[in-house]
């Protein structure tokens, strides 16, 4: 059965550094795409990042980036230049294939930038 | 702007009642999903809707009804049914494409008192 795993409850880091969220996933088939979201004390879910499987390269937002590393299954989140506003849950998240628009959640990691 | 809204942000209700939450998107899209999310948990799906009239029950259904007469809506009741219904729920978007992002709402939080 497809599942996410976010083993870090909880994540401190100084402003200005960079931060590593892990998320490893299982999943039998061949395709999938790969998701990080970021949940404010507001609740609101914001969209970071996406990594498809067959991506050659490992994607880039901005002070995001995606770790993907495929025969490990795992698709680490990297936030550079840490800022205040970053202080927020983050969730890793892996869509099904075939249409299905389904999304599996992992239980989320705790982020905490302090000055 | 282009969004989706969710009413209202906070409910509370008796044992025993139903409630309905609000869901509206004007972004055009196909897909609108709820999600249901626990304190420490991730979210998990109750239903979802690719097409006006048609909708699927996601990993959570039981207790939880929708209807989508229209794009743009989604309304989820919470029935007496539901067991434990008091959680933060979340209505998301998207467009087709296996995998294009989801947007979200900004939640309701349901209390049942």
């Amino acid at each position: 059965a497809q599942k996410i795993t976010q083993t870090q409850p909880g994540m401190f880091v100084q402003e200005k550094e960079a931060v590593t969220l892990d998320c490893t996933y299982d999943t039998s088939d061949p395709s999938y795409g790969l998701f990080w979201y970021k949940q404010p004390s507001s609740g609101e879910m914001i969209f970071l990042i996406y990594q498809g499987s067959y991506d050659q390269q490992n994607a880039t937002e901005g002070r995001y980036s995606l770790n993907f590393q495929k025969a490990r299954k795992s698709a680490n989140l990297v936030i550079s230049a840490s800022q205040l506003g970053d202080s927020a849950m983050y969730f890793c998240a892996m869509g099904l294939p075939y249409n299905t628009d389904k999304l599996i959640f992992g239980t989320g990691t705790r982020l905490q930038v302090f000055p | 702007d282009g969004g989706i809204t969710q009413s209202p942000k906070y409910l509370f209700r008796k044992e025993g009642q139903n409630v309905t939450l609000s869901c509206e998107q004007n972004l055009n899209h196909d897909a609108m999903y709820w999600y249901r999310q626990d304190p420490g948990q991730g979210l998990r799906l109750i239903y979802y809707s690719q097409i006006v009239n048609d909708f699927q029950k996601g990993d959570i259904a039981e207790g939880y009804s929708v209807s989508r007469e229209k794009k743009e809506s989604f309304p989820l009741t919470v029935t007496s049914a539901q067991k434990n219904p008091t959680a933060f729920y979340l209505c998301a978007s998207k467009t087709g494409g296996a995998y294009n992002e989801q947007f979200f709402g900004p939640g309701t939080r349901l209390t049942v008192l």
